[in-house]
């Protein structure tokens, strides 16, 4: 079974400063990870995915990720928080191969406040 | 390239009632989702459908729950009845295949019932 954690329900962060949003999961095998943005009243859109190629990875809007099999985390950082990132953020793992088709796990969501 | 669309957006009904959902994919799309999203939650997984057929229904509760995806395009999800713990988000997505991981969402329908 595969699930993830994310720690803090709620992050503020000044204007400008940096954004760290935990996630850490668990998977019997080889796992993808996503990071999702949703903003009120909208549905989700993909910030960056982990597919087992480069370990950093960069998404869109200036976020990047993580991924660290030592500490089975997949943490969300930006240098530097601006107003418009201010929404709810959803890690999720799937995982890899043919035998579990495609489903995703998501975490119960960090709700970021951007303050100035 | 037109995102996944969903209707109604909003909609209020009594406990017993019956509801149904729609979503119309991004054109292409061979695999569809519906999530149930609870306030505070994450999404979670109630169907997938690869084209017509159903991949894992293993969260669907089958008792009051059924969806379909005729011709394997769009696809309706139904309650009937609706209990008061069935208020959620309902949210659709679809992917071009099973082993292509990144899943497009739609707006949702937010369901209230009272």
């Amino acid at each position: 079974a595969q699930s993830v954690t994310q720690l803090g329900s709620h992050v503020s962060v000044s204007e400008g400063a940096l954004v760290l949003l935990r996630c850490n999961y668990s998977s019997s095998v080889p796992p993808y990870l996503f990071w999702y943005v949703q903003y009120p009243n909208q549905g989700l859109q993909l910030l960056l995915k982990y597919t087992s190629a480069a370990t950093l990875v960069k998404g869109i809007n200036g976020f990047e990720a993580e991924f660290k099999k030592s500490e089975t985390s997949f943490h969300l950082t930006k240098p530097s928080a601006h107003m418009s990132d201010a929404a709810e953020y959803f890690c999720a793992v799937s995982r890899r191969g043919t035998g579990g088709g495609n489903k995703l796990t998501f975490g119960t969501g960090t709700q970021l406040k951007v303050e100035l | 390239e037109a995102g996944v669309a969903q209707s109604p957006r909003y909609k209020i009904i009594e406990k017993r009632q019956s509801v149904a959902f729609w979503c119309n994919p991004i054109s292409g799309h061979a695999t569809l989702y519906w999530y149930q999203q609870i306030l505070g939650q994450g999404p979670k997984l109630l169907i997938q459908f690869q084209n017509n057929g159903v991949v894992d229904d293993s969260q669907l509760p089958k008792d009051r729950f059924s969806a379909e995806r005729l011709k394997g395009v769009d696809s309706t999800l139904k309650i009937q009845p609706a209990k008061l713990e069935d208020s959620a988000v309902y949210l659709c997505a679809s992917s071009l295949g099973q082993l292509y991981n990144e899943q497009f969402f739609g707006p949702g329908t937010r369901l209230t019932v009272l």
